[in-house]
């Protein structure tokens, strides 16, 4: 099976703007995390979706939002962006079965964000 | 809340040789998962080994083993016969697994193992 994939690898944005980012899960995953890495805060869970609902969040601002699709594709957006926002943001997936269960998550490469 | 504890921000181990990186962590809660995660400098996180809280038994993979003590609530990874190819950044990482939970990760802080030719 073809891992967990990210798009795009490298962003450079500038402060105030937003951005997308997209992440595929395993084939047949249906649940989809997201965290943010940064030398300062380490690995901070952002948020996970299962079936297209959001079921956990982190504690982030609200500028930070995700969402899943029905092939369990997910994509976060930041808005309003901020020099802080300049992370590795990663995303995994796993075979979670039930929105009352639990699985090993896999990760996918990453994206890097800088924020100029 | 959970946290996890990395003391060991790096450690040095001479190829062939074994290390052990050390990990405490602190719940309330019976039942739950712990995990090793490893990252090499292309930051792609990969699963180095899991551990069931309920299962008395270390997990064992390969060159990879792990000292679970539930009661001091420490998880050690220890790498056997270390090879080039084991130096990384290695993350203890924490969930939950109670009815209801999620599959977020708490990650400690991590240790960046060097390798020695």
């Amino acid at each position: 099976k073809a891992g967990v994939t990210q798009t795009p690898r490298y962003l450079i944005k500038t402060r105030g703007q937003q951005v997308t980012l997209s992440c595929s899960p395993i084939s047949g995953h249906r649940s989809v995390s997201w965290y943010q890495q940064t030398p300062g805060q380490g690995l901070q869970f952002l948020f996970e979706y299962f079936s297209e609902t959001q079921r956990n969040k982190g504690n982030f601002p609200g500028r930070f939002s995700g969402r899943q699709f029905s092939n369990s594709r997910s994509e976060m957006n930041v808005s309003t962006l901020e020099l802080g926002d300049s992370a590795l943001y990663l995303c995994a997936s796993s075979a979670t079965q039930t929105e009352a269960s639990t699985d090993t998550q896999y990760f996918g490469p990453g994206t890097r964000l800088t924020v100029l | 809340a959970q946290t996890v504890t990395q003391s060991q921000p790096e450690m040095s181990v001479q190829e062939a040789e074994t290390v052990t990186l050390s990990c405490t962590y602190d719940t309330s809660e019976s039942d739950y998962y712990l995990f090793w995660y490893k990252q090499p400098p292309s930051r792609q996180m990969i699963l180095v080994i899991r551990q069931e809280a309920y299962k008395q038994q270390n997990a064992t993979e390969n060159r990879f083993s792990v000292n679970f003590q539930k009661a001091a609530k420490s998880f050690s990874l220890k790498i056997s016969d270390s090879q080039l190819g084991d130096a990384a950044m290695y993350f203890c990482a924490y969930r939950a697994n109670y009815g209801g939970a999620t599959n977020k990760l708490i990650f400690g802080t991590g240790t960046l193992l060097a390798v020695q030719p």
